[in-house]
């Protein structure tokens, strides 16, 4: 298995641009979700989904948008980037939040830059 | 918003010394406890997971323990090697949808 596939891996943009990250996990995972990791603050999340047609925002969701029209994807959308959204991206998976007996699975992430 | 702490931010060791890692928390409902490992530029790879009814999980060389009551857990590596080199996370989840992660412990094994 796959697991919890990301891309990009890498990506820089300019402020004003909009772009979408891609997650897809091939686990049948109902829970996922995405975090955002940077220096002295540990891993953030923005959203997440309990399974699909289900969203949910986060700690830190503002210029941020999701969807989850099918179990196996859960794409991020940024709507116009800023600086302060240059950060690693990670996407994670569950069967659940609170009953799985394997936890988190996460993706390999993205690493974006806003100039 | 719960509070996941990690002390110390970072840990050099000898190889083959043996070592604890620890995670508090502020709520003592934590429902599981996941301790990751991550590699520079890398993400995070799943270690052991505690879930509430359990004490602690071992894996080779690994054990994690939970203590609800005192809001704490620990993670042991024994007769560390220079492989272990990585930051560790401690992650806690409640009734709620969301894992709350430490900002890590970063390990250094010195050969």
């Amino acid at each position: 298995n796959a697991g919890v596939t990301q891309t990009p891996k890498f990506q820089v943009l300019k402020t004003g641009q909009s772009m979408t990250l891609q997650c897809a996990q091939d686990m049948n995972h109902e829970y996922m979700s995405w975090y955002r990791q940077d220096p002295g603050m540990g891993l953030r999340l923005i959203h997440y989904s309990v399974g699909a047609g289900i969203t949910d925002q986060g700690e830190v969701p503002n210029g941020y948008n999701v969807s989850r029209s099918t179990t196996e994807d859960f794409p991020l959308r940024l709507l116009s980037a800023a600086p302060s959204q240059t950060s690693v991206y990670f996407c994670a998976s569950s069967y659940s939040i609170m009953y799985s007996r394997k936890g988190y699975t996460f993706g390999s992430g993205t690493r974006l830059t806003v100039v | 918003k719960q509070e996941v702490t990690q002390i110390p931010a970072a840990l050099s060791v000898p190889e083959g010394e043996n070592l604890v890692l620890n995670c508090s928390f502020t709520d003592s409902a934590i429902y599981n406890l996941q301790w990751f490992r991550q590699d520079p530029g890398k993400g995070l790879t799943s270690l052991l997971l505690i879930q509430s009814s359990q004490r602690e999980q071992t894996s080779g060389r690994l054990n994690a323990s939970l203590d609800k009551s005192s809001g704490r857990s620990t993670l042991y590596i024994a007769a560390s090697q220079p492989g272990d080199s990585a930051t560790y996370l401690c992650a806690g989840s409640y009734t709620g949808n969301q894992f709350y992660f430490g900002t890590g412990t970063s390990l250094t094994v010195i050969p």
